[in-house]
């Protein structure tokens, strides 16, 4: 079955950067387009980029632009987001999602503090 | 951007009743190639969100029967013929047809009266 587990996550200071990893298995990584969507805690959910299944196309949400960048290893069938900059306001569970049918992983939480 | 609202943002409902979600566009979601791309999600407590609906009315597998979706244009809604214990939880809409970016509805948070 489908299965997406996310990492990367953890405390970083305000400008600082972080990778997050979403390793997939179960189906054919590398014929399907993906997503990274986020959720403050407490609050809803926000799409943040997506990335062609042979990575040749990127969208980025206008609130992350220039400091996000997806990316994937079709090879290894991960999913990235490389995460620069970061802000207090982008402390949230970052979830990975597979286009089209949506299944989710389980996130990983990345807290902005000092 | 689309701009998706819900309605109402809490639901208490008590078991065995029914329940139903109002999701509203900020512009129509009739894609050129004549789909809508209106999903519907369900969070519960401590989980991913889960698709249940897309284009407005087809049921992911597995999703049980008493959920159903309607509406077109800008007006949609998720209904539940009974609720139950399991139904508790936050339901999203969120459209895909006017992207990037795709977008999300508020949440609207269920609960057994």
């Amino acid at each position: 079955q489908v299965q997406l587990v996310e990492s990367g996550g953890g405390v970083v200071q305000p400008g600082g950067s972080l990778r997050l990893s979403c390793a997939a298995s179960g189906f054919s990584f590398s014929t399907y387009d993906m997503h990274w969507v986020r959720q403050p805690p407490g609050k809803g959910l926000e799409w943040m980029a997506f990335i062609r299944n042979d990575g040749a196309t990127e969208y980025y949400a206008d609130s992350v632009k220039g400091r996000l960048t997806i990316s994937r290893d079709n090879s290894k069938s991960t999913l990235y987001l490389q995460m620069n900059s970061l802000r207090v306001e982008d402390t949230a569970l970052y979830y990975c999602a597979r286009a089209g049918t949506w299944h989710w992983g389980p996130g990983t939480l990345v807290t902005v503090s000092s | 951007d689309v701009v998706m609202t819900q309605s109402p943002l809490s639901l208490p409902v008590s078991l065995g009743q029914p329940a139903s979600i109002s999701c509203r566009s900020s512009q129509s979601l009739v894609n050129s190639d004549g789909k809508t791309y209106l999903s519907w999600f369900q969070q519960r407590p401590g989980q991913s969100p889960r698709r249940l609906l897309y284009e407005v009315s087809n049921r992911d597998s597995g999703v049980p029967d008493r959920f159903s979706g309607s509406g077109s244009g800008t007006d949609f809604t998720l209904k539940i013929t009974r609720v139950e214990a399991e139904d508790v939880g936050v339901y999203y809409c969120m459209q895909g047809t006017h992207w990037p970016p795709v977008t999300f509805g508020q949440g609207t948070r269920l609960e057994i009266k």
